[in-house]
């Protein structure tokens, strides 16, 4: 089956601490893969997407990805947790079947960051 | 307007009932999604269009219906409610119909109740 796997479904860090949400995939080839991040009550937001091209992926608020292929992993990391980065992070991979680019989501880690 | 709206905000619906969930894009994106977010399951599609007259069936499309009369609107429709319909409905958009690398942009959600 082709799946997205987020390995924690929390994580708690304390404030200027780094960040490490882990997610796994499935698939028979290299996907596109993307991380986005919901905060309460608000619509889901892209943070970075790998698209084949390098496998380190910047994205927005100083988040970062790395694509690696052998580990079938797309782990998302910060240098430093700021308050504001307390929300649900999915991450998510597409697949192209039946005439539509479908996103297949993980389970959600939800991040709490501690003063 | 600014991106992808929804309405209503929220909803509480008494099982049988009908109703249509709302969504406009501003975006001119030929694709359009609802999804569905329920704890622990991440999001789940309910239905897709990839163009203005054409929609699809997703993963989870039992109970809904959908039409896309224009590029942007895409009303889903809850023909006669039930209470496993409880969830938080997403509406996305992408810039392509069928890219894998096409991003997804989120509407801020609906969240709908049925008793």
């Amino acid at each position: 089956a082709q799946s997205v796997t987020q390995l924690d479904s929390h994580v708690s860090v304390s404030e200027g601490t780094p960040v490490l949400l882990r997610c796994n995939y499935s698939s028979s080839y290299s996907p596109s893969l993307f991380w986005y991040v919901q905060h309460p009550n608000k619509g889901l937001q892209l943070l970075l997407k790998y698209t084949s091209a390098a496998t380190l992926v910047k994205g927005i608020n100083g988040f970062e990805a790395e694509f690696k292929k052998s580990e079938t992993s797309f782990h998302l990391t910060k240098p430093s947790a700021h308050m504001s980065d307390a929300a649900e992070y999915f991450c998510a991979r597409s697949r192209f079947s039946g005439g539509y680019n479908k996103l297949i989501f993980g389970a959600g880690t939800r991040l709490a960051v501690h003063p | 307007i600014a991106g992808i709206t929804q309405a209503p905000t929220s909803q509480i619906l008494a099982a049988g009932r009908r109703m249509t969930l709302r969504c406009t894009q501003d975006m001119r994106h030929n694709a359009m999604y609802w999804y569905r977010q329920d704890l622990g399951l991440g999001l789940r599609l309910i239905h897709y269009s990839n163009t203005a007259g054409t929609t699809g069936k997703g993963e989870v499309p039992d109970g809904y219906s959908v039409s896309r009369a224009n590029t942007d609107d895409f009303p889903l429709t809850l023909a006669s409610a039930v209470p496993s319909q409880t969830s938080v409905y997403f509406c996305a958009s992408s810039d392509r119909a069928g890219g894998p690398a096409d991003t997804q942009y989120f509407g801020p959600g609906t969240r709908l109740t049925v008793l």
